[in-house]
């Protein structure tokens, strides 16, 4: 069964940047999307972006300029740097899977997720 | 963006009962739509995907329907496990976009 573990530094401080990796055990990395979603505390989700394993992207509009994703397929990782921090930026944040439709090509929802890394900006 | 918009907000409701949740897209969406359950702590679990197949492992009482911009999911009866909120999500157009979330509460 496929699972996806996350890590990286949970307490950071206004202008920093937040680095998050997220690495995919069982089953292939090849062949799918690979997504991350911020949900601040008490709020809803907030969807940020996609990689696939050849390094094509998808961003929010709204975090794009702060935002880059990178994949590491040689260790089945994909990775997530938001910059210049604010306190807007405190969130649990959750890597995904994105299923993809073989016969229709179509980049469906997030089934499998990873266990949540709780970020916090604060000076 | 679509604006995902989900009613009510809030849901009192007794084991047994049927519980129905509607989430309205801002323009169409045909049936790209997905609905998650999230308990406190946890991560989201996708239960229904292409506004009515239900993903492997979910109990049949889950079920949802729709099409365009008019959707709902449906508990047929609520069991003590399925107190929690509950979010759609449409993946027709980037960005990906959530609605709001709707609290399944004990009554």
């Amino acid at each position: 069964q496929v699972q996806l573990q996350q890590w990286g530094a949970g307490l950071l401080k206004p202008s920093e940047t937040l680095s998050l990796t997220c690495a995919v055990y069982v089953g292939s990395f090849s062949g799918y999307y690979w997504s991350w979603i911020r949900q601040p505390p008490g709020k809803g989700l907030e969807w940020i972006g996609e990689i696939n394993d050849s390094g094509r992207t998808n961003y929010n509009p709204s975090l794009k300029s702060r935002v880059t994703i990178s994949v590491d397929t040689s260790k089945n990782q994909f990775s997530l740097k938001v910059t210049s921090l604010t306190a807007a930026d405190t969130a649990v944040y959750y890597c995904a899977r994105v299923h993809y439709d073989i016969l229709t090509g179509h980049l469906g929802a997030f089934e499998i997720w990873g266990q949540d890394t709780m970020v916090t900006v604060s000076s | 963006d679509i604006q995902m918009t989900q009613s009510p907000s809030t849901l009192s409701a007794s084991v047994g009962d049927r519980v129905t949740i509607t989430c309205r897209a801002s323009q169409t969406i045909s049936k790209w739509l997905a609905w998650y359950q999230q308990k406190p702590g946890e991560a989201p679990k996708l239960l229904i995907y292409d506004a009515s197949s239900l993903q492997s492992g979910v109990p049949s009482r889950f079920s949802g329907s729709g099409s365009g911009t008019e959707f709902t999911l449906t508990i047929s009866s609520l069991q003590p496990d399925d107190f929690a909120t509950y979010y759609c999500q449409q993946y027709n157009t980037y960005p990906r976009t959530f609605g709001q979330g709707t609290k399944v509460e004990i009554k």
